[in-house]
């Protein structure tokens, strides 16, 4: 069974420029969220997506957009980068985190490494 | 929203020794709990979860408790290794987002 797939792995970009970074999940997870990692930051959580309808939104300036497929399938987008963009953009995938569903484990991919310069 | 506070952010232990770590939550909503295991330059990855209906849960040398009550759960690893160095990082579900704890950075000695 394929795992949470991002793509690019990794990629440098320079102020200004703007980026799109790519998540499949697991095969019948309709649910994707997005989290940034910064050194010392932990997780922020970006926003969650749940049959192609944007459920929750963490407290990102409006330059981080996203959007989601009919086929589960994510992307986000940044514009504008700015230096402190750079980071580890993780996607993770569930079926569906809901309350006593029994579906809300939450897979993590691999990340994708933006370096802003 | 619920906020999920969690300590040490840093442990270091000997090889052998128990490492702790502990998450509190102030969601009363919130019933499911997992715990990730982040080694550097990889996604973090499921290492073990429990359901509010659980109070503790084991697998091998892994073993998580969960205080309703007192709002609060915690990662109990045993017998040490250098493999189990890592960036451990507690969650918390109370609707259909999930809220994550700062991460506790492990380091074992050997």
């Amino acid at each position: 069974k394929a795992g949470v797939t991002q793509t690019p792995r990794y990629l440098i970009k320079t102020r200004g420029q703007q980026v799109t970074l790519s998540c499949s999940p697991i095969s019948g997870h309709r649910s994707v969220s997005w989290y940034q990692q910064t050194p010392g930051q932990g997780l922020q959580f970006l926003f969650e997506y749940f049959s192609e309808t944007q459920r929750n939104k963490g407290n990102f300036p409006g330059r981080f957009s996203g959007r989601q497929f009919s086929n589960s399938r994510s992307e986000m987008n940044v514009s504008t980068l700015e230096l402190g963009d750079s980071a580890l953009y993780l996607c993770a995938s569930t079926r569906a985190p809901n309350i006593g569903s029994g579906a809300n484990v939450l897979t993590f991919g691999a990340g994708s490494r933006l370096t802003v310069l | 929203g619920e906020n999920v506070e969690q300590h040490p952010s840093t442990l270091s232990v000997q090889e052998g020794d128990s490492a702790v770590i502990k998450c509190t939550y102030s969601d009363s909503a919130s019933n499911y709990f997992p715990w990730y295991k982040q080694e550097l330059g990889k996604g973090p990855q499921l290492i073990i979860d429990i359901r509010s209906n659980v109070g503790e849960k084991k697998d091998q040398r892994i073993a998580v408790t969960l205080n309703k009550t007192a709002k609060h759960f915690s990662l109990h690893i045993t017998e040490t290794q250098p493999e189990d160095s890592a960036v451990y990082f507690c969650a918390a579900l109370p609707g259909n987002q999930f809220y994550f704890g700062t991460g506790t950075s492990l380091t074992v000695i050997p």
